[in-house]
């Protein structure tokens, strides 16, 4: 398993600023994954950080509104860009590993975001 | 692409009831699939998986066993607490490709058991 922070844990930001959100984990990990749930919805992965190269981004998702960095195993960041109110959702950093007998996903505590 | 259908919620139970909550799913080849639970106020845990067909995941008294015949993953529990009360996510990871790791979620059910 692995212990995964996130900074800041909430915030409250201003229409059209941009937030950076911090992931932090206690050891080597393959894989990084940043999630959004918005209000009463599921998950959606944004995209994956890959370490070293640019991020994977999904379907309806795009770098200019979330750059994402990984500069290496332990640590990603993404940032949400020139936000407004429909950016308000929880998002989530995993972690987990390619290959191996572990296909487990862990998640970090989450960084709740108002926009006002 | 891959897909998770939960039931509908919210579920309301007495405590020491017992709890299905039903997941079929979509996917090529063999995915692993999961329940995960979120406690009010907390981030998302673990809760069990199966990782091939036929397998039971099993974890604090909850069950779910991969039915590849019925592209299911229903999670059982035989009496439920009121510390269950929770919000429960069924996912698939994509045993590979260009999403190699990709966990698809389950829209989610909320699940409270009163006393």
């Amino acid at each position: 398993s692995a212990v995964i922070s996130q900074k800041p844990s909430r915030d409250i930001c201003q229409r059209g600023t941009s937030l950076t959100i911090q992931c932090q984990v206690d050891s080597q990990v393959t894989m990084m994954f940043w999630y959004r749930q918005q209000p009463g919805q599921s998950l959606t992965l944004i995209a994956t950080a890959n370490q070293g190269s640019e991020a994977t981004y999904e379907s309806g998702f795009v770098i200019d509104k979330f750059p994402i960095s990984r500069p290496n195993l332990t640590f990603s960041t993404l940032t949400v860009s020139n936000m407004s109110p429909e950016d308000s959702s929880i998002y989530l950093c995993s972690v987990g590993w390619s290959g191996g007998a572990s296909d487990t996903q862990y998640f970090g505590p989450g960084t709740r975001l108002t926009v006002l | 692409g891959d897909s998770v259908t939960q039931m509908e919620g919210p579920v309301t139970l007495s405590e020491e009831a017992f709890l299905t909550i039903n997941c079929t799913y979509t996917a090529t080849g063999y995915p692993s699939l999961f329940w995960y639970v979120q406690y009010p106020g907390e981030g998302l845990q673990l809760l069990l998986k199966a990782t091939k067909a036929d397998d039971k995941g099993s974890n604090k008294g909850f069950e779910a066993t991969y039915r590849k015949e019925t592209t299911s993953f229903h999670l059982e529990k035989g009496s439920v607490q009121v510390s269950d009360s929770a919000v429960y996510f069924c996912a698939l990871r994509d045993a590979g490709g260009t999403s190699y790791g990709k966990l698809t979620f389950g829209q989610g059910t909320i699940l409270t058991v009163h006393p």
